[in-house]
């Protein structure tokens, strides 16, 4: 079963704009993840936010966690085209190891 | 340093036949994991290794087995493939802190095809 569910599940967007993706997910959480998986590759860690912080920033990434509604945004802003990839929220418990990956949302941004 | 490497990249399996999937970090990391990636799907956890010596099921262990070598190997055995199998095996390593996350690391993934 899947703890994180990304929403849209793809999206098409012109460089420059802004790019937003949403994660919900069900059970209580001590972190959250997004991760970024070009294609055919392996997933790669963007930023953690941890149950307790509600914002965080890091270069063009913003991220946004409220445990109330269970719900995480990322923003990327002034996209760019090597941003096209696929990004996952991943959610974890104390003590690590059975972190749960959504299916992700897939972006396209073109030049 | 390499990160987290796997072997083979590439593999074609005819139902029935076995294989095993290495994975190496040289991250020092005690944790390490192996996930499938289906197409449009995120990914399953199969089998974790919290710390050397120890292992775990996932979500979906079942047709898998593992061994956790050494502190930097950890491999996937596939007993007897099925096409149900075929998949994009991840492995991927980490830290625990002492907050209780961990950011993981992958490899470049092994693209497995039962016929």
């Amino acid at each position: 079963s899947q703890q994180g569910e990304e929403d849209p599940q793809a999206l098409s967007i012109q460089e420059g704009e802004n790019a937003t993706m949403n994660c919900s997910y069900k059970t209580s959480i001590n972190n959250l993840q997004w991760y970024r998986q070009n294609s055919g590759r392996g997933l790669v860690h963007l930023i953690l936010i941890r149950s307790n912080e509600r914002e965080k920033h890091s270069g063009r990434l913003r991220v946004t966690l409220d445990t109330s509604k269970k719900s995480s945004s990322l923003l990327i802003t002034a996209s760019r085209a090597a941003d096209t990839a696929s990004y996952f929220c991943a959610t974890g418990n104390t003590g690590g190891f059975k972190t749960i990956f959504g299916a992700g949302t897939r972006l396209f941004v073109k030049a | 340093n390499a990160g987290v490497t796997q072997t083979p990249k590439f593999q074609v399996l005819k139902t029935g036949q076995s294989m095993t999937l290495q994975c190496a970090q040289d991250m020092n990391h005690n944790s390490m994991y192996w996930y499938r990636q289906d197409p449009g799907m995120g990914l399953r956890l199969i089998y974790y290794s919290a710390s050397e010596g120890t292992t775990d099921k996932g979500e979906v262990p079942n047709g898998y087995n593992v061994s956790r070598l050494n502190k930097r190997e950890f491999s996937l055995r596939l007993e007897s493939a099925a096409p149900s199998q075929t998949s994009v095996y991840f492995c991927a390593s980490s830290e625990v802190s002492s907050g209780g996350w961990d950011t993981q690391y992958f490899g470049p993934g092994t693209r497995l095809t039962v016929l």
